[in-house]
């Protein structure tokens, strides 16, 4: 079935570092790609997504491009702050499917 | 701005218990889903409802019951608690347009012991 793999993490990072987090599928036909993130003690919210290959989602200074020679959607941020910490949940979701597939999730700490 | 709503926060559950676990959601979404959220595992998918009257299996359906009476309204209802149970449960609901994103609630951290 469809699925995600993203690396593992915890990162942990200083201020004003790049950041990235790795992300690739395995789905069939042309899936939509998500990025979404979980601040401590909260739900998750969408950061970006692309639904076609070779989109570029962006938002709050963070961009993924759906790569579909890769099955990629690697998360970069040029210059993180401490307010990026969080933990970032990579998701697809086929055509025609109402329901997301997560990855693992990755830990991202950022010191001041 | 409610947007999707759970209750309660927080519950500690003895083993064989029961309980409800609320969500409602003042978007007029149609599709609604119940999440479990274990470290490390990421999110995984427990059931989900594509409007009022309509619910279907996710991946880790065992344990677990849920009803879709009225587009706002997707309790979860834990039969018979068991530790395995033990996890952080996150409603949500999305638009039926294709590739809208879900909103989620902020949790509820369950623990059966």
């Amino acid at each position: 079935g469809d699925s995600v793999t993203q690396m593992e993490g915890p990162v942990t990072l200083s201020e004003e570092a790049f950041l990235t987090i790795n992300c690739t599928y395995t789905a069939t036909g042309y899936p939509s790609l998500f990025w979404y993130v979980q601040y401590p003690g909260e739900g998750l919210q969408l950061l970006l997504k692309a639904t076609k290959a070779d989109d570029k989602g962006s938002n709050k200074g963070f961009e993924a491009t759906y790569r579909k020679e890769t099955t990629s959607f690697h998360l970069e941020k040029g210059s993180v702050q401490v307010s990026d910490s969080a933990v970032y949940f990579c998701a697809l979701s086929a055509p025609n499917d109402y329901k997301l597939s997560f990855g693992a999730g990755t830990t991202v700490t950022v010191r001041a | 701005n409610a947007g999707v709503t759970q209750t309660p926060k927080f519950r500690i559950l003895k083993i064989g218990q029961s309980m409800t676990l609320q969500c409602t959601q003042d978007m007029n979404h149609n599709y609604m889903y119940w999440y479990r959220q274990d470290p490390g595992m990421g999110l995984k998918l427990i059931y989900y409802s594509v409007g009022a009257g309509i619910t279907d299996k996710g991946e880790v359906p065992n344990g677990y019951n849920v009803s879709r009476s009225t587009t706002e309204d997707f309790p979860l209802r834990l039969e018979l608690a068991a530790p395995s149970q033990t996890s952080v449960y996150f409603c949500a609901s999305r638009d039926r347009e294709p590739n809208s994103p879900l909103h989620f609630g902020n949790g509820t951290r369950l623990t059966v012991t």
